[in-house]
């Protein structure tokens, strides 16, 4: 069965990091295009960071220069490095999965949550 | 970069209605649009991607369709479970990916 799940969320002040990781199984990480996308407490959906099977990453603007996307093949995880948190980081964050086929993100985890604030 | 823009935000139908979401890019995302179901606590769930194919498992209740700048989702026949908060996301350039703002369907 293929399938994300999610860690790392939790309480963090404003100005600090944390590290969220996300455990696939069911399939291969490398392999696949996988993003991470948030969603802040009653608000929509927001595109954060994606990882192409090549090693390509990009970011959205808000989160450029501070959260950074990457791999473990070893351990088949995506990981996203949050530096610099801010208040309106606070959100939901899920990891999502494009096969490559272009067929937009046909499986994502449970989401994890990230709240920023002192 | 893409905007979205979606609409309407909010959508009150009844069951056995059709109703339609209308999604809008600012520029040519060709067919490279995705739409997507979401329930409270719940992630997204994929529904239709490259426009207009439905994801296996989908009812095909659901269709969408449109190219270019101009998409639209079509629910058929409303069931209870359809209420819920739709989704476009465009997909069209590798480094920026784009969700609309969400339509918010409701029981009348």
């Amino acid at each position: 069965e293929v399938q994300l799940v999610e860690s790392g969320g939790g309480l963090v002040q404003p100005g600090g990091s944390l590290r969220l990781s996300c455990a696939a199984s069911g399939f291969t990480v490398s392999r696949n295009y996988m993003s991470w996308v948030r969603q802040a407490p009653g608000k929509g959906l927001e595109w954060v960071s994606i990882i192409y099977s090549g090693g390509y990453t990009y970011d959205a603007d808000s989160v450029k220069g501070r959260f950074t996307i990457s791999r473990d093949t070893s351990k088949n995880t995506l990981y996203l490095q949050m530096n610099s948190l801010r208040a309106d980081d606070t959100a939901v964050y899920y990891c999502a999965r494009d096969t490559g086929l272009r067929r937009g993100f046909d499986c994502w985890g449970q989401g994890t949550l990230v709240t920023v604030s002192s | 970069d893409i905007q979205m823009t979606q609409s309407p935000s909010t959508l009150s139908a009844s069951i056995g209605d059709r109703v339609i979401i209308t999604c809008r890019a600012s520029r040519s995302i060709s067919s490279w649009l995705a739409w997507y179901q979401q329930k409270p606590g719940k992630a997204p769930k994929l529904l239709i991607y490259k426009a207009s194919t439905l994801e296996n498992g989908v009812p095909s209740r659901f269709s969408g369709s449109g190219s270019g700048t101009e998409f639209t989702l079509t629910i058929n026949s409303l069931q209870p479970d359809d209420f819920a908060t739709y989704y476009c996301h465009q997909y069209n350039s590798y480094s920026v990916h784009t969700f609309g703002q969400g339509t918010k369907l409701e029981i009348k």
